[in-house]
């Protein structure tokens, strides 16, 4: 069945460290975001990419980086540069604003 | 500039009562519309959607739900909540350009028995 796997699904990181996401898709979408999940707030947008090669900044960019150089993956790396990373990360992707998002089960990031 | 807002953060009915969740967005034209639920731990799963036609849309797990151009809102309904629909829902909006799409901050639903 096609859909869209994060890993892993809990993630523990010291202070200071990289560390990187995985989102992979086989759906077949152009379109891949990724989105902080905190209590209260909803989910905000950190980077979206509409096509391979190409991606552009959301509303909370600072301190996180993206690629894209395959269609299928869109890892995120949660740099030292972010000072409050402990949250909930979901990896989304779409065919189009009409058929709305396939979601990833999400990582829950911890800093130790 | 395109918002979603859905007023109540916190709602708790008892299982089989009927439920509704509010939405109002703010956008230039007609947008798309979609209902998405939320259960702890896990990602989004879409409920319904709206794009076009028929203002009364039906969706999983006997949710449907209503546009109303002249109110702004897309409510969320279910005639008989079970204990097993308690999660978070968010409703979205997609814009016709740049496929991008703005969220609710969500309303949390708590099912008594």
């Amino acid at each position: 069945d096609g859909g869209i796997t994060q890993s892993p699904k809990y993630l523990f990181r010291k202070e200071g460290q990289n560390v990187t996401l995985s989102c992979e898709q086989n759906l077949n979408h152009d379109a891949m975001y990724w989105y902080r999940q905190d209590p209260g707030q909803g989910l905000r947008l950190i980077y979206y990419s509409q096509i391979v090669n190409d991606f552009q900044k959301g509303d909370i960019a600072e301190g996180y980086s993206v690629s894209r150089e395959k269609k299928e993956s869109f890892p995120l790396t949660v740099t030292s540069a972010q000072k409050n990373p402990t949250a909930f990360y979901l990896c989304a992707s779409s065919i189009g604003a009409a058929y709305g998002y396939t979601f990833g089960s999400g990582t829950r990031l911890t800093v130790v | 500039a395109q918002s979603v807002t859905q007023p109540d953060i916190h709602i708790t009915v008892s299982e089989g009562a009927s439920l509704e969740l509010r939405c109002n967005y703010s956008y230039g034209a007609t947008p798309y519309l979609f209902w998405y639920v939320q259960s702890p731990g896990q990602g989004l799963q879409l409920l319904l959607k709206y794009f076009s036609g028929d203002t009364l849309v039906q969706g999983i797990k006997g949710f449907e739900a209503e546009f109303k151009r002249s109110q702004s809102s897309f409510n969320l309904r279910k005639p008989s909540v079970h204990w097993s629909d308690a999660a978070e829902y968010f409703c979205a909006v997609g814009a016709y350009t740049g496929n991008q799409f703005y969220f609710g901050t969500g309303t949390s639903l708590t099912v008594i028995p």
